[in-house]
């Protein structure tokens, strides 16, 4: 199956300070990619969609100014958390879709944010 | 707006057993659901993808089946293992804007 990695996988913070997670489709070409956000013991919540070359589309009540998402090209997207408060650590999963591979999502391991 | 429900929270079985897990969404009107499954810590893995006009998908010792109707879905597993111990979860695409609605999973532990 495809593979989608994420970098980094765990990451430690100050709050205030700015967060990039990467998200890489390893083996194929993402015309589509996801970023959905999991609190300990809830179920992910959708935050954005974003496909290469244009803005992401963003969730009701997720703020775009402060989650920044790029998807530069069809094998990178990039999610930017900026000025991070303790209020943001959460786990941070990505997904990638190609119509070609059907209508799965491929999901990278995910990347646990903690904001001191 | 799509709501999914995933009953039981939490499921504790010993090893061998057969064991069913639900997952019920309230607009029928979806493209397909998946089930994943999510080891503690980590990602997800996809299990299943059940389209909107199949009744059901099967793979190895999991079944998956899809009453669109009544807005229900089944994951069976056979023949439970430990290493089948994690968290599953359904996931329902509502149409072709790639958006999933995810349960909050149903946390199974199979003891030796």
């Amino acid at each position: 199956g495809a593979v989608v990695s994420q970098h980094p996988s765990r990451v430690i913070c100050k709050s205030g300070t700015s967060v990039k997670i990467e998200c890489r489709s390893l083996d194929f070409q993402a015309t589509t990619m996801f970023w959905y956000r999991q609190f300990p013991k809830q179920s992910l919540m959708l935050m954005a969609t974003s496909n290469e070359g244009s803005k992401a589309t963003y969730e009701q009540g997720v703020e775009k100014d402060k989650f920044l998402i790029n998807h530069a090209s069809l094998t990178l997207s990039t999610l930017t958390v900026t000025s991070a408060h303790p209020e943001d650590s959460s786990f941070y999963i990505c997904s990638a879709r190609l119509a070609e591979f059907g209508e799965t999502q491929y999901f990278g391991p995910g990347t646990r944010l903690l904001v001191l | 707006k799509q709501e999914v429900t995933q009953i039981p929270a939490a499921l504790s079985v010993p090893e061998g057993e057969n064991l069913v897990l639900n997952c019920s969404f309230t607009d029928s009107a979806i493209y397909n659901l998946q089930w994943f499954r999510q080891d503690p810590g980590k990602g997800l893995t996809s299990l299943l993808l059940i389209q909107s006009s199949q009744r059901e998908q099967t793979s190895g010792r999991l079944n998956a089946s899809l009453d669109k109707s009544s807005g229900r879905s089944t994951l069976y597993i056979a023949a439970s293992q430990p290493g089948d111990s994690a968290t599953y979860l359904c996931a329902v695409r509502r149409d072709n804007n790639n958006d999933m609605r995810f349960g909050a999973g149903t946390r199974l532990t199979v003891k030796p």
